[in-house]
């Protein structure tokens, strides 16, 4: 299966909002609603921000917001914070225990 | 609470056998919610799913196509690990490895390992 497809970067200013994509096919983003979305600060281990494409772990803060449309899945952060600049992964089911990563998408907050 | 914990050789030489130990505290492998992988970072890249295991009585493994001709995962229950093995290694295995528990229900990792970085080099 091929990685899932994200740009490299976005940006934004504080309490502004941001949208990163995340581009798969049929047989992945588009076919099933298990899309989760990582975020990984430099030299941690990912941490899991939204899981079922819209649904959030307890303890995330709700301006996280993971939404689907066709073979894209995207995660918007709203009311930027300095905080939240991180690199951040979308995933998704492929088949029975098999998932697929995104490239990643470098968030700077300017 | 649960904790992953990844040991094993940092550095392997080419050709060889790159083996790598998760072990695990606060948790069981045989719980139905649940299945374990392993993941890979190279430097300054993205994440890759090498291979996941389902424990359900018996150990089911799925590996990335791209890898399986050269991977093994497999559990001890006993000693509550998840090992990884990679043989045949290139530099480009060069990666910190993750291991990771995953929800079953919704395909997420909600549990990682902080990661242990093999390099391969002569």
């Amino acid at each position: 299966q091929s990685a899932l497809t994200q740009p490299r970067s976005v940006s934004g200013s504080p309490g502004q909002s941001v949208t990163m994509s995340c581009s798969g096919t049929s047989s992945d983003v588009g076919g099933y609603n298990h899309v989760s979305w990582y975020q990984q600060n430099p030299g941690k281990a990912p941490k899991l921000m939204i899981y079922d494409v819209t649904k959030r772990p307890s303890g995330v803060p709700d301006r996280f917001s993971g939404s689907k449309s066709g073979n894209t899945a995207s995660l918007t952060i709203s009311g930027l914070q300095a905080e939240d600049e991180a690199d951040y992964f979308c995933c998704s089911y492929v088949s029975s225990f098999t998932v697929v990563f995104g490239g990643g998408t470098k968030l700077t907050v300017l | 609470q649960l904790q992953l914990q990844e040991s094993g050789p940092g550095l392997v030489k080419p050709s060889e056998t790159l083996s790598l130990t998760c072990t695990v505290s606060g948790g069981s492998f045989s719980s139905s919610t649940y299945y374990w992988a392993w993941i890979r970072q190279p430097p300054g890249k993205g994440l890759e799913w090498i291979g996941s295991l389902y424990y359900s009585g018996r150990g089911s493994t799925y590996y990335n196509a791209s890898l399986k001709s050269r991977v093994t995962i497999s559990v001890d229950t006993s000693k509550s690990q998840l090992s990884l093995g990679l043989t045949s290694v290139t530099a480009a295995d060069t990666a910190v490895y993750y291991c990771g528990r995953l929800i079953k229900a919704s395909d997420a990792v909600d549990y990682w390992g902080q990661g242990t970085l093999v390099t391969v080099s002569s």
